[in-house]
């Protein structure tokens, strides 16, 4: 998985409740993403950044937010957990040469009850 | 809104056949296109990319780029039980660094 790791892979935690999910690389790579991934839907963008305390919104960043303190590093923190926020999380990492082609983590599932 | 649409399948293939798999889109100010491979429960993985109109060839894989007609492509020859997967088609936009994915093709081979 190109040096990416995703902490926790599953988690089921309650409604309202604060949840964090953290990427790591050993690529040092300039650019992390953050996606989810639900049936009917495909991969959709929540957040990217693009350097140390760099960040931008992606297509569906309501109730989301993310941090990078340390170029490995990118958390995405749901604020108050809600059960449509029930989904697979990948993280995604690319450097900027010709090509911007992003190598996924292996995954987070989370589950909101 | 920038879309790329691809039939949900399952599109169904016996062994040694050629699949074909369709991705059209809606903005002509397109860049990258890529596709990704997914097994199921597992990550995806990046197969192939074209950035110019024609064919791209990779040992099995072949992809097809026409920009005037707004498609890519992705051709899969002697094709094998292990291709059965989820293929994603995304692209990148000249006016920005992210990448919008198709919902996936399901590809079964079948022996």
């Amino acid at each position: 998985d190109a040096g990416i790791t995703q902490s926790p892979r599953h988690k089921v935690t309650e409604t309202g409740t604060p949840v964090t999910l953290r990427c790591h690389q050993t690529e040092n790579h300039r650019y992390m993403y953050w996606y989810r991934q639900d049936p009917g839907h495909g991969l959709r963008l929540i957040h990217y950044s693009y350097g140390v305390k760099d960040t931008d919104k992606g297509e569906v960043s309501d109730g989301y937010s993310v941090s990078r303190s340390k170029t490995e590093d990118f958390l995405l923190t749901l604020e108050s957990a809600t059960s449509s926020q029930t989904s697979v999380y990948f993280c995604a990492i690319s450097e900027l040469d010709r090509s911007y082609e992003q190598y996924f983590g292996p995954g987070t599932r989370l589950t909101v009850t | 809104q920038k879309e790329v649409e691809q039939n949900s399948g399952p599109l169904s293939v016996p062994e040694g056949a050629i699949a074909s798999l369709n991705c059209t889109y809606s903005d002509r100010g397109s860049q990258s296109f890529f596709w990704y491979r997914q097994y199921s429960g597992k990550s995806p993985e990046l197969i192939m990319f074209i950035y110019s109109n024609g064919d791209k060839e990779d040992g099995r894989f072949t992809a097809q780029l026409n920009k005037a007609s707004q498609y890519v492509s992705l051709l899969i020859r002697d094709s094998q039980p292990s291709d059965s997967a989820t293929y994603l088609c995304a692209i990148l936009y000249n006016a920005g660094n992210m990448l919008t994915f198709g919902g996936g093709t399901r590809l079964m081979v079948k022996p």
